[in-house]
């Protein structure tokens, strides 16, 4: 059964760092690309970055608002991806999910963000 | 960036309804569409990918359509557990985003 769940959330203060986690089971973690997206309180989804496979290099693409300031990495020898947020700002403030792109259907179309964590709250307050 | 847009952005139904909801995207992003249920507190539940096709698991009761720019989520007997919102994701070019969300309640 695939599995992810997040960690790493809190209460942290403007200016502040963070490290999320997000530890995958069930699959073959190497071979996916996996996704960090958030949710505002009370707010819609919004997708922050992506951080592809080893056959792809481990190469990252990041929303605009985060990019420069959060890092998508991953140890595919602990089947889990990390998100280091910097800089934090009270906009930060979020349920933070990771989310996997499965493989490929009979027609060629990747199933995109098959399956989601739990999520993480990442908490910005002075 | 490509933007996305839904409506409405929030509808009253009743049990047994059928319902649309509309997404449109501000380029043509071909079939590169899914469709997200979520429900207060919860991690997203994926429904659609590639704009009509199933993911394993997801009643038939919901379908997807369209291509290019405009594409519709229909929910046809709407069930108690279905009262939720609904967003859609467009994953054609990157900067990946979403709609802003659909709230389907009583």
């Amino acid at each position: 059964e695939v599995q992810l769940a997040e960690s790493g959330g809190g209460l942290v203060q403007p200016g502040g760092s963070l490290r999320l986690s997000c530890t995958a089971s069930g699959f073959t973690f190497s071979d996916y690309y996996m996704d960090w997206v958030r949710q505002a309180p009370g707010k819609g989804l919004e997708w922050v970055g992506r951080g592809r496979d080893k056959a792809s290099g481990h190469t990252t693409e990041y929303a605009a608002s985060v990019k420069g300031r959060f890092t998508i990495s991953r140890d595919d020898s602990r089947n889990t991806l990390y998100l280091q947020i910097n800089s934090l700002n009270t906009e930060d403030t979020a349920v933070y999910f990771c989310a996997r792109r499965g493989g490929r259907d009979a027609s060629g179309y990747f199933y995109d963000f098959d399956y989601w964590g739990q999520g993480t709250l990442v908490t910005v307050s002075s | 960036d490509i933007q996305m847009t839904q409506s409405p952005s929030s509808l009253s139904a009743s049990v047994g309804d059928t319902v649309t909801i509309t997404c449109r995207a501000s380029q043509d992003i071909n079939k590169y569409l899914g469709w997200f249920q979520q429900k207060p507190g919860k991690a997203p539940k994926s429904l659609i990918y590639a704009a009509s096709r199933f993911f394993s698991g997801v009643p038939s009761k919901f379908s997807g359509s369209g291509s290019g720019t405009d594409f519709t989520l229909t929910i046809t007997g709407l069930q108690p557990e279905d009262f939720a919102t609904y967003y859609c994701l467009q994953y054609s070019a990157y900067p990946y985003t979403f709609g802003p969300g659909t709230n389907v309640d009583f």
